[in-house]
């Protein structure tokens, strides 16, 4: 348990339908973010959110939308994903302190997301 | 543009030593993180090097050289829970973390 939970760990998708994966984070972190893990890749930076605030997109489709209501959670929302967007996603809080040096991140568990 | 280099596999033997190498290139360095990930579950937090060194944690060490742009991970007494991803990370000078692709670590009897 590393204290950011995801939901679901699991999910299929076909190319057309809408879904939403869910994070929350219980460490009091004010910093947010989305990662993409495919197989033998670097993890990829999707969202960072500080304070509720989008601080990075790192040229992400729109078909990925991110929300973040509070500092406890963060979705990602999708739509009309392409096969190629398959993938392990997730979810890591950290505390970001003066000037943005942050301290160690901490994962949720993932969800393996396959678009058919 | 920024780089992190680290072998994509490699295979020790329980009780054994084994180094993973960690060699980066980064606009800006403000500190090397190392994770564990064992096959589906999340990356854990190992070990964070700034300064030029080596950082022991009971069998896990990290050492860092920032003039030469590496780090390694030492793990000791090897044990088959320690087969796993090992991650390297750097912090650049916005504070954005690099990753490399990591390194699968097999571990036999």
């Amino acid at each position: 348990e590393t204290g950011v939970t995801q939901t679901p760990r699991h999910l299929v998708m076909g190319m057309t339908n809408k879904k939403s994966l869910k994070c929350e984070q219980h460490l009091g972190h004010n910093a947010m973010y989305w990662y993409k893990q495919s197989a033998k890749k670097p993890l990829e930076l999707m969202f960072v959110y500080n304070f509720k605030e989008q601080t990075e997109n790192n040229s992400v489709p729109s078909r990925f939308s991110p929300e973040c209501p509070n500092s406890s959670h963060l979705f990602l929302h999708l739509h009309t994903l392409q096969p190629e967007d398959s993938a392990l996603y997730l979810c890591a809080s950290s505390q970001e302190g003066p000037g943005g040096r942050i301290t160690e991140a901490f994962f949720g568990q993932g969800t393996r997301l396959t678009v058919v | 543009g920024q780089n992190i280099d680290q072998p994509t596999e490699m295979t020790a033997t329980e009780g054994a030593i084994v180094q993973i190498n960690c060699t980066y290139q980064t606009s800006g360095f403000n500190g090397l993180f190392w994770y564990q990930q064992h096959a589906g579950e999340a990356p854990t937090f190992l070990s964070y090097n700034v300064l030029d060194g080596l950082e022991e944690k009971g069998r896990f060490s990290s050492f860092l050289s920032r003039s030469k742009g590496y780090s390694y991970l030492l793990l000791k007494e090897l044990q088959m829970k320690d087969s796993a991803s090992y991650l390297c990370a750097v912090s650049d000078s916005n504070y954005q973390l690099i990753w490399g692709a990591g390194t699968k670590l097999i571990i036999k009897p």
